[in-house]
């Protein structure tokens, strides 16, 4: 079991450029999520994925933000047209659905819009 | 709307004393989970200690206990015999019970553990 990963760590990008992260959960877990973090706040929910289908997306930010988890496996995040205020750390959890379901979290992707 | 309230933005600890870590919510759901989870800096959260709703007794794991006060929506977290690699932001979260069990989060309380 080696967590959860998420690549890259960092990304600089300028405003108006696409930006595209992954995150690979653990093996076993078929449910995968995605925050956003802000300086100094707290995690919020952006969607989630149970296998491939994405069962809840209606907290994604805009229409500019998708998500796709096409084998039930790794998850990927796009932001098109970044804009500043996009600049946060990305997060993304997994667990596995159950009595528990505890969801354990990757180190994050920070943005960086200039 | 579920809504999670932490009012300590700041807290901090003589090493090897207690603390408590203050946590609120809001929800009209009777079937939940509460979670503190540590977030230490430039690493990723961890989760520390985790409360169902339906169980009456407190949660513990080694020194963290919770004191969890359903009827007025508290969900407080002690910290016994704190230790230097207690410092860390620790953020109090809520899932209803429902598909998905999407975590809300508070927005954090920084503990300081002076040596």
């Amino acid at each position: 079991d080696t967590g959860v990963s998420q690549d890259p760590r960092h990304k600089i990008t300028k405003r108006g450029q696409n930006v595209t992260f992954r995150c690979d959960p653990i093996s076993e877990h078929n449910r995968l999520y995605w925050y956003r973090q802000t300086l100094g706040q707290g995690p919020e929910f952006l969607t989630y994925f149970q296998n491939e289908a994405q069962l809840e997306k209606s907290r994604l930010l805009s229409d500019r933000f998708s998500a796709e988890r096409p084998k039930g496996s790794f998850s990927t995040l796009e932001i098109q047209r970044t804009e500043q205020g996009d600049s946060a750390m990305y997060l993304c959890a997994s667990s596995l659905a159950g009595a528990t379901d505890t969801q354990y979290f990757g180190p994050g992707t920070r943005l960086t819009v200039l | 709307a579920q809504t999670v309230t932490q009012s300590q933005p700041e807290m901090s600890v003589q090493e090897a004393e207690t603390v408590t870590l203050s946590c609120t919510y809001d929800t009209s759901e009777s079937d939940y989970y509460l979670f503190w989870y540590k977030q230490p800096p430039s690493r990723q959260m961890i989760l520390v200690i985790r409360q169902e709703a339906y169980k009456q007794q407190n949660a513990t794991e080694n020194r963290f206990s919770v004191n969890f006060q359903k009827a007025a929506k508290s969900f407080s977290l002690k910290i016994s015999d704190s230790q230097l690699g207690d410092a860390a932001m620790y953020f109090c979260a809520y899932s209803f019970n429902n598909a998905g069990n999407m975590l809300t989060f508070g927005g954090g309380t920084r503990l300081m553990v002076k040596p």
